[in-house]
């Protein structure tokens, strides 16, 4: 079945430890997003690429960076963790750009920071 | 700018009862409108979504949301509550400016009881 895969499921990292989380898609869809979601919250957009074009939500923290090396993988890099950004962290995917296109979520990658 | 208001963070439901949840929306274009559940752990599947054709939209697992432009609400509705459904619910609006982003719901939290 085509879906979007996150890895790893949990992540635990140290204040301050660099961690990269991955996401990857057989759904072969031009748009990749990041969200973050905190405890009993909604998604929070964080950036998305369009194919190779990156867009960076505007309060996104600059803590938080992006890799798009292919069509199919999507990487989250944390560069410096802080307590704040324990969360779960779900990448999602969408055909295209545009309002009318549903999106497809991973399960998600929970990350802990201790 | 676009806005979703769920009303009521938590519905409780007796097994085979009606399924009621709520949510309103504002915004200054016609909407597309999604609603997405979550259960514990995982990422975010759609149930159904609104994209201007037919006002009653049928979607996975018995549910079914109608778009009524004059209460400019999507509430979504499942006649017979089974135990699986008991989830975390979230309402979605596209943003119509950047044409990609979601903007959700506070979510409600969806407990069966048998």
């Amino acid at each position: 079945d085509a879906m979007v895969i996150q890895n790893p499921r949990y992540q635990v990292t140290q204040f301050g430890k660099p961690v990269t989380l991955s996401c990857s898609q057989t759904l072969n869809h031009n748009v990749m997003y990041w969200y973050q979601q905190k405890s009993s919250q909604a998604p929070k957009l964080l950036f998305h690429y369009y194919d190779k074009d990156f867009n960076n939500e505007a309060d996104t923290p600059d803590n938080f960076q992006s890799r798009r090396p292919n069509t199919s993988f999507c990487f989250l890099d944390i560069r410096s963790p802080g307590l704040g950004d324990a969360a779960m962290y779900l990448c999602a995917t969408s055909r295209a750009s545009g309002r009318r296109y549903e999106q497809y979520f991973g399960p998600g990658t929970r990350l802990t920071v201790t | 700018a676009q806005s979703v208001t769920q009303l009521g963070s938590h519905v409780s439901v007796s097994e085979g009862a009606l399924v009621l949840l709520r949510c309103n929306y504002s915004s200054s274009v016609p909407p597309y409108l999604f609603w997405y559940v979550q259960y514990p752990n995982q990422g975010l599947q759609l149930l159904l979504k609104y994209t201007s054709a037919a006002t009653l939209v049928k979607g996975i697992n018995g549910f079914e949301a109608e778009f009524k432009k004059s209460e400019t609400s999507f509430h979504l509705t499942k006649p017979s509550a089974h135990m699986s459904d008991a989830a975390e619910y979230f309402c979605a609006v596209s943003d119509d400016q950047a044409g990609t982003a979601l903007i959700f719901g506070k979510g409600t939290t969806l407990s069966v009881s048998s």
